[in-house]
């Protein structure tokens, strides 16, 4: 079955820094995709970032970038120039066909 | 284009009562999943729906929860003779084809059993 772990629990970064966000998954599919959610306190599930398992080159998204090593499982979201409205919890997730799979998630606070 | 629209936003039920929840895709979307996430935890899968069929329902209780996608109106989410345990929040997402590839989050129903 696919797993995906979020070993931080919790993350702080000072505003204007960088900050990594740590995913790995477990699957043995070839094919899948990978998401980054971000959920305000509103709830709302916010895409932050896709990447596609074939593609080789790591995703961008303004300030949002990930890391993904397809051998070693690995999916890091870094958030360059961190602003007071990244706070959020960020959950990893694994696309398979029929679901995702998410990760228990990261409390990331933004110091001002 | 309006997003996968869930309603209510908030639902206060008493033990023992039933529970809708409702969740209108996109326009376009014939494909619906349901996703539970309790407190301080990641979203779970629940079932995954098409118009009139039931896909996947791997992750649904098999006792007192349902949940059906008819031909016309929105997707709903039963819950039968709720118990505090049913306190969550439940989220629905929908996409165009199958596949979460391009699947898209409604805002979420909080359920509260009293």
């Amino acid at each position: 079955a696919q797993t995906v772990t979020q070993s931080q629990p919790e993350m702080s970064v000072q505003e204007a820094e960088t900050v990594t966000l740590s995913c790995t998954y477990d699957t043995s599919e070839s094919d899948y995709y990978l998401f980054w959610y971000k959920q305000p306190p509103s709830r709302q599930m916010i895409l932050v970032i896709r990447q596609e398992a074939y593609k080789q080159q790591n995703a961008t998204e303004n300030r949002f970038s990930v890391n993904f090593q397809k051998a070693a499982k690995s999916f890091s979201l870094k958030i360059s120039d961190s602003q007071l409205g990244d706070a959020a919890m960020y959950f990893c997730a694994y696309g398979g066909y029929n679901q995702f799979y998410f990760g228990t998630g990261t409390s990331l606070t933004v110091i001002p | 284009n309006a997003g996968v629209m869930q309603n209510p936003r908030h639902l206060v039920r008493r033990r023992g009562q039933e529970a809708r929840l409702r969740c209108s895709p996109m326009k376009g979307h014939s494909h619906v999943y349901w996703y539970r996430q309790l407190p301080e935890e990641g979203l779970k899968f629940m079932v995954y729906l098409q118009k009139e069929n039931i896909i996947d329902e791997s992750g649904m209780p098999k006792e007192r929860f349902s949940a059906e996608f008819p031909k016309e109106g929105p997707s709903i989410l039963r819950i039968q003779q709720v118990v505090r345990g049913d306190s969550a929040a439940y989220f629905c997402a929908s996409s165009p084809l199958g596949g979460v590839a391009e699947a898209f989050f409604g805002q979420g129903t909080r359920l509260t059993v009293v």
